[in-house]
């Protein structure tokens, strides 16, 4: 079975852009959440989709948005780029296990904000 | 609001010999699951352990043990025997039990800020 994709692996963007993330998960899997990684702030949450609706939120700005399609496939985008939005940003799927909960987290996508 | 705290920034160890990275958390909820991860360099994160709140067990996954004390929110992985592989970031990280689960919501992980693992040949 694949494993959860996401793309681009990196990207560079200047400030004030907007950029789309795009995250695959595991076949089957319904759940997606995106976290970012910073060396500051390390991995922090940003949102949880589950059958195309937000289930949960992290405490980030409105400038950080995402959505989830029939296909469980998930977009976030970030409006209005600063330079504090470069960051790693991860990707992880799940799919209930019994009572076990278990997320597989994708390689990351890169993104620099110059 | 719950927190997972990882004192050790950086840790190293001798190839072969056994080292234990120290989590402890923060939270007022009964229920809940306890995770190791480890983020190699190549960045896919990777689960090493699990460990529900409810079991008094410890959990164990081959070279990998955990010492669960949940009256000292205290939440330390064991590795034994360690491998040039295991060289890598290894973050602690905490999520809810399913009762306080809704709206579907299968809940986010909170986690440590990792510490960093050295593996000396």
């Amino acid at each position: 079975k694949a494993g959860v994709t996401q793309t681009p692996r990196y990207l560079i963007k200047t400030r004030g852009q907007q950029v789309t993330l795009s995250c695959s998960p595991i076949s089957g899997h319904r759940s997606v959440s995106w976290y970012q990684q910073t060396p500051g702030q390390g991995l922090q949450f940003l949102f949880e989709y589950f059958s195309e609706t937000q289930r949960n939120k992290g405490n980030f700005p409105g400038r950080f948005s995402g959505r989830q399609f029939s296909n469980s496939r998930s977009e976030m985008n970030v409006s209005t780029l600063e330079l504090g939005d470069s960051a790693l940003y991860l990707c992880a799927s799940s799919q209930r296990q019994g009572v076990i909960y278990e997320q597989y987290f994708g390689p990351g996508t890169r993104l620099t904000v110059t | 609001a719950q927190t997972v705290t990882q004192s050790q920034p950086e840790m190293s160890v001798q190839e072969a010999e056994t080292v234990t990275l120290s989590c402890t958390y923060d939270t007022s909820e009964s229920d809940y699951y306890l995770f190791w991860y480890k983020q190699p360099p190549s960045r896919q994160m990777i689960l090493v352990i699990r460990q529900e709140a409810y079991k008094q067990q410890n959990a164990t996954e081959n070279r990998f043990s955990v010492n669960f004390q949940k009256a000292a929110k205290s939440f330390s992985l064991k590795i034994s025997d360690s491998q040039l592989g295991d060289a890598a970031m290894y973050f602690c990280a905490y999520r809810r039990g399913e009762g306080y689960d809704y709206g579907g919501s299968q809940g986010n992980l909170i986690f440590g800020k990792g510490t960093k693992l050295s593996v000396k040949p």
